[in-house]
């Protein structure tokens, strides 16, 4: 019975570089959400997607952030020309409805060199 | 939008002995979560609390909600090692898309023998 899965668990980027994330939510969970953890703060919310739509992305840097859930296959968190300042653990969580608890993956901690 | 304030954001205290860590809201809100994380890892959902006077137990943890006060408390009795960690409460917002969660910095508990 496996969990939120995310790969990957590190990635390491040097600056202008793409990084691509990616989560596999819970058997039988269509939705999916995105957060960001910068060390000793709590999360912060970036998106939420159910399969093929994006329902919230208001927490999202308007620029070199991209996020989409596909009919088939994970979820991608995407981060073009990455700078120092993406360097965070990005969060998956995913749960059966929008009302519903979500469950987390073990995160992808981003370093930018 | 919604503000998140916990309180103590660092909690250093001897096994056997009882401490409350506070989770205030800024508005209205119909759920709150209180989640576990330890270093590195993902969030563990502890508790999940619904309505006014909501009270949770389990184990040496005990989550209350008082939604007039926009406040949530989670209860330490008798602390033992093993619960030293993280513990964020999230908050969602009626006036938000259902998925999204507002979470507070974090506590970071730390039990010594």
């Amino acid at each position: 019975n496996a969990g939120v899965m995310q790969n990957p668990r590190h990635l390491v980027r040097r600056r202008g570089q793409e990084a691509r994330l990616r989560c596999s939510p819970m058997k039988g969970h269509s939705h999916v959400y995105w957060y960001r953890q910068l060390p000793e703060e709590g999360l912060k919310f970036m998106v939420y997607l159910q399969k093929e739509n994006i329902i919230d992305e208001s927490g999202m840097p308007k620029e070199r952030f991209s996020a989409e859930f596909p009919k088939e296959g994970p979820s991608i968190l995407r981060i073009q020309q990455v700078v120092r300042g993406d360097s965070a653990a990005y969060f998956c969580a995913s749960s059966h409805a929008g009302d519903q608890p979500q469950h987390f993956g073990d995160g992808t901690r981003l370093s930018i060199l | 939008e919604l503000k998140v304030e916990q309180n103590p954001l660092f909690l250093s205290m001897q096994e056997g002995k009882n401490y409350t860590i506070y989770c205030n809201y800024s508005t209205t809100s119909d759920r709150l979560y209180w989640y576990r994380q330890d270093p590195g890892k993902s969030l563990e959902s502890l508790f999940v609390l619904l309505s006014n006077g909501a009270v949770k137990q389990e184990g040496r943890l005990m989550a209350s909600l008082d939604t007039k006060a926009r406040l949530s408390t989670l209860h330490i009795t008798a602390a033992v090692h093993d619960l030293s960690a993280t513990y964020f409460c999230a908050v969602h917002d009626r006036g938000s898309t259902l998925g999204r969660l507002y979470f507070g910095r974090g506590t970071q508990l730390t039990v010594w023998p």
